[in-house]
């Protein structure tokens, strides 16, 4: 299948710093990435979906100002925790969409660990 | 919007047993559902996928059948070994803009294959 490559996959940071991280599509372009968040033992809640190009659409109860998300190229999308705190800490996971025949397939990125102390 | 129930949340077979993960969905126009296993502290990997024009896919060990009169999927899992013990996840989506599909996820299966 596609590679979806995602860095860094953890990171520790203080209360009140940005993290970046990146999503890339390694092997074919990705008009659309998403960027999930998965809290232990959870399933994945979709926060944003990413199209190159133009602006992310956030979904309901996710705050875009804290969330920054930047998709400048077919490869790459970008997401950036603001201002980060304790809440935040959790596994995200960003995806890339690639058709397949008549229809398109998600295959996802290793996840980042984001621990903020 | 969509809903996608899935259970059970733990199953534990023996090696060699089957195993059998359920799902379904609320969304009548949802036409794609993947199925995705998450090893610990990485990301979901997809493993088979059933578009709606069709009820049943395998590959190899592996098999789906969905049953879109009743909304309802299932994984199959045959000949289970240790290493198939993970985190199993049913999605569903439905048509979109060109690509833009997001998946709603279930809320995951923890199987557990005892040697």
């Amino acid at each position: 299948g596609a590679v979806v490559s995602q860095h860094p996959s953890r990171v520790i940071c203080k209360s009140g710093t940005s993290v970046k991280i990146e999503c890339r599509s390694l092997d074919f372009q990705a008009t659309t990435m998403f960027w999930y968040r998965q809290f232990p033992k959870q399933s994945l809640m979709l926060m944003a979906t990413s199209n190159e190009g133009s602006k992310a659409t956030y979904e309901q109860g996710v705050e875009k100002d804290k969330f920054l998300i930047n998709h400048a190229s077919l490869t790459l999308s970008t997401l950036t925790v603001t201002s980060a705190h304790p809440e935040d800490s959790s596994f995200y996971i960003c995806s890339a969409s690639i058709r397949q025949g008549a229809g398109f397939i998600q295959y996802f990125g290793a996840g980042t660990r984001l621990s903020v102390l | 919007g969509e809903n996608v129930e899935q259970h059970p949340s733990t199953l534990s077979v023996q090696e060699g047993d089957s195993a059998v993960i359920k799902c379904t969905y609320s969304d009548s126009a949802s036409n794609y559902f993947p199925w995705y296993k998450q090893e610990l502290g990485k990301g979901p990997q997809l493993i088979i996928d059933i578009r709606s024009n069709v009820g049943e896919k395998k590959d190899q060990r592996i098999a789906v059948t969905l049953n879109k009169t009743a909304k309802h999927f299932s994984l199959h899992i045959t000949e289970t070994q240790p290493e198939d013990s993970a985190v199993y996840f049913c999605a569903a989506s439905k048509p979109r803009d060109t690509g833009r599909r997001a998946l709603t996820f279930g809320s995951g299966t923890r199987l557990q294959v005892q040697p």
